[in-house]
């Protein structure tokens, strides 16, 4: 099945510090997707990215669909302490007869020291 | 995007018994999404359940252990049987909003300990 790598595992930062994180794989998706996970809680969608090379923020979120449509990153700017939580990737493949195949990545724990 | 509503939240339960899981969303979707977590993991697909039909299980996971029922358009229930420890996880149910661009919202969870 396809596979995400996505690093770092977890990532330790200072209030105000920028925040970068990645996946790749080496399957081509058709769309990339960003999640947040707090505990005790399901993943929250945070960017959708639908075509290779685009580049979509959302408020101090940056992310990217790389243009061999095998990889995306996540960046952060100026993190802070409600930041914390687990991001994963996930890529969203066309697996035919009208359905999807969702893989997520392994996950990046972010922890803000402030 | 699609609100799901999931129960219990939480649960601790004695090996060799079973829990259903619950999942009700406030619109009609075709597909619905049942997703494991371990401790400390990332998210592996169970099962997709359609409506009308029986599920679709990953490799790994079969009706036997894990059976889903898809009564209508709006609710999905998840039974974990016959539960060891190694069950313990969050278990999630999830479906596609709307259309793929509006990307798969997921319940808050289940938390399952098995003691």
């Amino acid at each position: 099945g396809q596979q995400l790598n996505q690093s770092p595992q977890s990532m330790f930062i200072q209030e105000g510090e920028d925040v970068s994180m990645n996946c790749t794989s080496s399957s081509i998706f058709n769309t990339w997707l960003w999640y947040k996970q707090d505990p005790g809680e399901g993943p929250v969608l945070l960017i959708a990215l639908y075509k290779a090379g685009e580049l979509t923020s959302n408020g101090r979120l940056t992310a990217q669909f790389g243009i061999t449509r095998k990889d995306s990153f996540l960046n952060i700017s100026a993190s802070i302490p409600s930041d914390v939580g687990i991001y994963f990737c996930a890529g969203l493949a066309y697996s035919g007869a009208g359905s999807y195949q969702l893989t997520f990545g392994k996950g990046t724990k972010l922890s803000v020291i402030p | 995007s699609a609100v799901i509503s999931q129960k219990p939240s939480r649960d601790i339960c004695q090996r060799g018994t079973s829990l259903t899981i619950q999942c009700q969303v406030d619109s009609q979707v075709t597909m619905m999404f049942w997703y494991r977590q371990q401790p400390g993991q990332s998210l592996t697909l169970i099962a997709t359940a359609n409506q009308g039909s029986e599920a679709t299980y990953e490799s790994g996971f079969v009706i036997d252990k894990f059976p889903i029922s898809r009564p209508n358009l709006t609710f999905s229930t998840l039974t974990v049987s016959n539960m060891s420890p190694e069950d313990s996880s969050i278990y999630l149910c999830s479906v596609l909003g709307g259309s793929v661009r509006n990307g798969y919202t997921f319940g808050s969870g289940t938390r399952l300990t098995v003691v």
